[in-house]
């Protein structure tokens, strides 16, 4: 069935070091993605998107990479930081109204 | 910015009791979403309206209920609460743009039923 899922529900980093959040999707015809960052007492806020028909996307810091072979979706932020700490989720939509959202990886920045 | 806001952050009540949550955003968005956040569990998409006065089911619909009267507002109602709908409430909008599917949350309300 439809799924949007994370390897990693807790993720812990020294400042200063990149982070990788992993994502595994099951629905080969979601066509859109996107990751959001949730603060803790904050809604989620969107954070970068890609379509499939690209493999690669960069913003401030932030990289998202695309494997449609292993249906595979993982956010690299660069350089962590304090501010980073949030839980992150992934979402897929097939390009309808619905959005499938993961059940989130939280992000420990150490100091 | 976007700004979607919901009318509490934190409400406690009692099961039976018919509960309201209403949800605000001022950026003309077509589309407006319910979901519950529970730990471990993810979002979860209660309901979803595309326009005024309509709405659709999402993947958990039962015990709720929604009421779009006008663009910039989407209401959840829990006709009669129970303990297993304690939890966070996101409300959510997106613009009606095809290929437009980002959303925009608002802060939550963390209900409570005891």
């Amino acid at each position: 069935g439809e799924s949007v899922g994370l390897h990693l529900p807790t993720l812990s980093v020294q400042e200063g070091d990149n982070s990788i959040i992993n994502c595994a999707y099951s629905n080969s015809a979601s066509d859109y993605f996107i990751w959001y960052k949730q603060e803790s007492g904050k809604g989620p806020q969107f954070i970068i998107d890609i379509r499939s028909n690209m493999d690669k996307r960069q913003g401030q810091r932030v990289t998202v990479l695309l494997n449609k072979t292993v249906k595979h979706l993982s956010l690299q932020i660069a350089a962590t930081q304090p501010g980073d700490s949030a839980v992150y989720f992934c979402a897929e939509n097939t390009g309808g109204f619905k959005t499938i959202f993961g059940a989130g990886t939280r992000l420990f920045v150490k100091a | 910015d976007v700004k979607v806001t919901q009318s509490s952050r934190y409400l406690v009540k009692r099961t039976g009791e018919k509960v309201f949550l209403e949800c605000v955003q001022d950026m003309d968005h077509e589309n407006m979403f319910w979901y519950r956040q529970d730990p471990g569990l993810g979002l979860r998409l209660i309901y979803f309206s595309y326009d005024v006065k309509m709405k659709e089911k999402g993947d958990i619909p039962e015990g709720y209920s929604v009421s779009r009267e006008k663009k910039e507002r989407f209401s959840l109602i829990l006709e009669s609460a129970s303990t297993n709908q304690t939890s966070m409430y996101l409300c959510a909008s997106s613009p009606g743009t095809r290929g437009s599917y980002e959303q925009y949350f608002g802060p939550g309300t963390r209900l409570t039923v005891t």
